[in-house]
């Protein structure tokens, strides 16, 4: 298995574009989470998907953060506008049930200038 | 509240030295535990989990975590560790009534040669 899979690895974007970061889970998965990695806030759960439903938006900072699960394996976090508050590295990870481990992507290192 | 601690956000190993890193939960029901190690520039990768049955779990990469539920502490060891170690670690704990991991802020291995 390729494991999680996101994309672009890097962006780096000017203040006010629209940011959209992309995800394939592990095949099989039926839970996936979008975090966020910083160094003052360390790792955040912005929201949790299970079987392709969002069960916790509860993370999402703010409305220009918008996250969509089309089907089982595809996942959007979308920034809109975006802030240079936004700069992170965002993180996505599938699980194959609730209460047992995540397995995580790359992550996608943003920059907004 | 639930919460995980980890009390060192830096250690400093010699190689060949071993090695333990703390952590600490308080969480109401039975607690499923993990922990985590990031490399720079990488996603987070699963070295261990706890769910239950024998409290020592031997993990990949040469670690072992013992779980103790008298003290709250799920610790990571390691015998004798290797310039490649150096990395950020984190301890996560959930449980079966709950869908998502709460992690500790992190600690960071500095190997001295």
């Amino acid at each position: 298995d390729a494991g999680v899979i996101q994309s672009p690895r890097h962006e780096v974007t000017e203040m006010g574009q629209e940011v959209t970061l992309r995800c394939k889970p592990i095949s099989g998965h039926n839970s996936l989470f979008w975090y966020r990695q910083t160094m003052m806030r360390g790792l955040e759960l912005l929201i949790y998907f299970n079987n392709n439903v969002p069960i916790d938006d509860s993370g999402m900072p703010e409305d220009r953060f918008s996250a969509k699960m089309p089907n089982a394996s595809f996942s959007t976090l979308k920034i809109q506008p975006s802030e240079p508050r936004d700069s992170a590295v965002y993180f996505c990870a599938s699980s194959p049930r609730m209460n047992t481990e995540a397995f995580f992507g790359q992550g996608t290192r943003l920059t907004v200038v | 509240a639930q919460s995980v601690t980890q009390p060192d956000i830096h250690i400093t190993v010699s190689e060949g030295a071993s090695l333990e890193l703390r952590c600490n939960y308080s969480y109401g029901a039975t607690p499923y535990l993990f922990w985590y190690v990031q490399s720079p520039g990488q996603g987070l990768q699963l070295l261990l989990k706890y769910f239950s049955g024998d409290t020592l779990v031997q993990g990949i990469k040469g670690f072992e975590a013992e779980f103790k539920r008298s003290q709250s502490s799920f610790n990571l060891r390691k015998p004798s560790v290797h310039w490649s170690d150096a990395a950020e670690y984190f301890c996560a704990v959930t449980s079966d009534s709950n869908y998502q991991l709460i992690w500790g802020a992190g600690t960071k291995l500095i190997i001295k040669p």
